[in-house]
């Protein structure tokens, strides 16, 4: 069956490094895409791998690595806006997204 | 307006009323997608719109209904539902057909309770 897996929940200091990681397992795979999702909001696009290495965005980056199937979005600098849900989805042969359950992320001052 | 806007953003019913969640989209994209999304599970797809044609139903119980008329709305009509049919209704848009194709823009969401 096709399966993402990633921490429920985790914790971390106002000005501090966190890495939120990503395990999947599809029928294929066409590339994966992290959201933020802010309490009661919509989720947002943060980013969008689909080869093998780290894509930077300011504050945020992403890593790859198709042959094991593992994906984590990096948070430098933490804010406290930073806290929220972080939900990692990959793309099957398909084209079709399958969603993991989304990691909670508490930022502590 | 721009982006994607859910009405209601809230909603409470019984079991045997119905009612009608609606989704707009000012974008330009030509695929729309129904979600539900519990607390602690992935985001369920329910129904996806490519050019205002249905082109997955992921085996949603025909309670749930949804209509297309045009690219830019989708409705999702609701009926005799159950109480474990609460949860955050999300609509998102995107370019292409295949959920994964492109990034999804996402509605605010309708949390509905089913009493």
């Amino acid at each position: 069956g096709q399966n993402i897996d990633q921490p429920t929940e985790m914790t971390a200091t106002e000005g501090a490094i966190v890495q939120i990681n990503c395990t999947y397992q599809t029928s294929g795979f066409n590339g994966l895409f992290w959201y933020q999702q802010h309490a009661g909001e919509a989720p947002t696009f943060l980013s969008y791998n689909v080869l093998d290495g780290l894509e930077e965005k300011g504050r945020f980056s992403s890593f790859l690595s198709r042959s094991k199937g593992y994906s984590y979005l990096l948070l430098k600098e933490l804010q406290m806006k930073d806290s929220a849900s972080y939900l990692c989805a990959a793309t099957d042969s398909n084209y079709q997204l399958i969603w993991g359950a989304g990691t909670k992320l508490i930022i502590k001052p | 307006e721009t982006g994607v806007t859910q009405t209601p953003r809230h909603l409470v019913m019984g079991m045997t009323n119905k009612k009608s969640l609606k989704c707009e989209q000012h974008l330009g994209h030509n695929a729309m997608y129904w979600y539900k999304q519990s607390a602690k599970k992935p985001l369920e797809l329910m129904f996806v719109y490519n050019f205002k044609e249905q082109t997955e139903n992921n085996s949603v119980p025909s309670r749930f209904s949804p209509e297309c008329p045009n690219s830019s709305h989708l409705f999702l009509h609701l009926h005799t539902l159950q109480p474990e049919d609460s949860a955050l209704y999300l609509c998102a848009s995107s370019q292409g057909e295949g959920s994964g194709s492109y990034e999804q823009y996402f509605g605010p969401g309708t949390r509905l309770t089913v009493t």
